[in-house]
């Protein structure tokens, strides 16, 4: 089944602890992304990569990380985590530009 | 730079009414059009594309027309049902942008029975 995989789904954390989440696809996708959702704002996307080593920021970058050393594979890494960063987070994938992503469960992040 | 609008919810309406949710764009070039929905707990599943000017897309009774002329995306079904309740996201897909989905800020539809 083809499915985009997030880890955890729920997580309530300190300050600045760091965390990573991780996202993993089975469908040998070239793109991936990381959103968060937020009320009243919809998504927003974190970083995106086009391919292996290859990531760019999106629109709301600042205090996130990514990498992407294998195709399947695309952590986001809380170096230092802040209230302000309490949110949904999904990871998508697609297999070009201009096609459907495919969305994991979501994770929510909860920073105290 | 490019951007999605979509009519504030929530939107409230009993079984078997029409439904029509509003989506404008402002966009470079020709895009590809989306519209997502998202049940309770749940994440983002594709309901309908449409990738050049008058495409129509259409999922599960739902449809919504790429009008260039006005770009719009607007989003309609003609009978809506209880388990259509959900929040509904129009997006948009740009050219070399890496692939990236700029979102509406979603619409929450509630049917009641």
């Amino acid at each position: 089944e083809a499915q985009v995989t997030q880890n955890p789904r729920y997580l309530i954390t300190v300050t600045g602890k760091k965390l990573t989440v991780t996202c993993s696809q089975n469908m040998n996708h070239e793109y991936m992304s990381w959103y968060r959702q937020d009320p009243g704002l919809g998504l927003r996307q974190i970083y995106y990569s086009m391919n292996v080593e290859v990531t760019d920021k999106g629109d709301v970058p600042e205090g996130y990380k990514v990498s992407r050393k294998e195709k399947r594979n695309f952590p986001l890494i809380l170096e230092s985590p802040s209230p302000n960063q309490t949110s949904l987070y999904f990871c998508a994938s697609s297999d070009r530009e201009g096609q459907p992503q495919h969305f994991g469960d979501g994770t929510r992040l909860s920073i105290l | 730079g490019d951007s999605v609008t979509q009519m504030e919810g929530p939107v409230t309406l009993s079984e078997e009414a029409f439904l029509t949710i509003n989506c404008t764009y402002t966009a470079t070039g020709y895009p590809s059009l989306f519209w997502y929905v998202q049940y309770p707990g749940e994440g983002l599943q594709l309901l309908l594309k449409a990738t050049k000017a008058d495409d129509k897309g259409s999922n599960k009774g739902f449809e919504a027309t790429y009008r260039k002329e006005t770009t719009s995306f607007h989003l309609e079904k003609g009978s809506v049902q209880v388990s259509d309740s959900a929040v509904y996201f129009c997006a948009l897909s740009g050219y070399n942008q890496g692939g990236k989905l700029i979102f509406g800020q979603g619409t929450e539809l509630s049917v009641k029975p």
